[in-house]
């Protein structure tokens, strides 16, 4: 079992729509990150949070820690929304501390 | 501009012949790393760094090496590259320990080996 895992792996959408993505993962965590990669493939960060609720824009991240569970929103979708968004979690531990990725959802939002 | 930078963004070359693909941060950070992405297993890191001349396995370090003599730059190497090398290769930095910060990661990297 993936230490984290995100649902769905693809979604399409029309524009408009309200969107969520979700990420659990198994291991304890102090913070969770979302990233966004769009096409082209450059991967930029929009959330790390601990607890509650972070919003910037349309996007929307809630963390619920004693569910390990993790979901990202997105309002009003828009195609340039379209995007693969990768939850990531650190792993602490060893001689290193690391983020351990989620194998991402690929988000098609069309006109 | 807070900026990794990674060169060639794209890449097609031959079995056998070396290559190096360059990443540099304007940051300061003393952590970097390479991730290599596959389809359906995500982001796995293959060295990483915590600061000048201190380097370190990833999870899937096989067939590659890189080294950090300063601490802006951070070059991946692949002595003798094999077509299963063949990936979209990231470049990432950020500050020692900070795991609750923002990671900033190059443009990628896409590497094809024939």
């Amino acid at each position: 079992k993936n230490e984290v895992e995100q649902s769905p792996q693809n979604l399409t959408a029309q524009e408009g729509e309200f969107i969520t993505i979700n990420c659990s993962y198994s291991v304890g965590i102090s913070a969770l990150h979302w990233l966004q990669q769009h096409p082209g493939g450059g991967i930029v960060s929009l959330f790390m949070l601990s607890s509650g609720k972070k919003k910037h824009g349309r996007l929307i991240a809630t963390i619920n820690i004693q569910e390990k569970h993790s979901s990202l929103h997105i309002t009003a979708s828009h195609p340039r929304d379209s995007a693969v968004y990768i939850c990531a979690v650190p792993h602490y531990g060893g001689a290193t501390n690391k983020l351990i990725f989620g194998t991402g959802t690929l988000l098609a939002v069309q006109p | 501009e807070a900026q990794v930078t990674q060169n060639p963004r794209y890449l097609i070359t031959v079995t056998g012949k070396k290559l190096t693909v360059t990443c540099s941060q304007n940051m300061n950070h003393e952590y970097m790393s390479w991730y290599r992405q596959d389809p359906g297993l995500g982001l796995r890191q293959i060295y990483y760094s915590m600061n000048v001349e201190v380097t370190d396995k990833g999870d899937v370090p096989e067939g590659y090496k890189v080294s950090r003599k300063e601490k802006r730059n951070f070059p991946l190497i692949l002595e003798s590259p094999s077509p299963n090398q063949t990936s979209l290769y990231f470049c990432a930095s950020r500050e020692q320990g900070a795991l609750n910060q923002p990671q900033h990661f190059g443009d990628g990297t896409r590497l094809s080996i024939l």
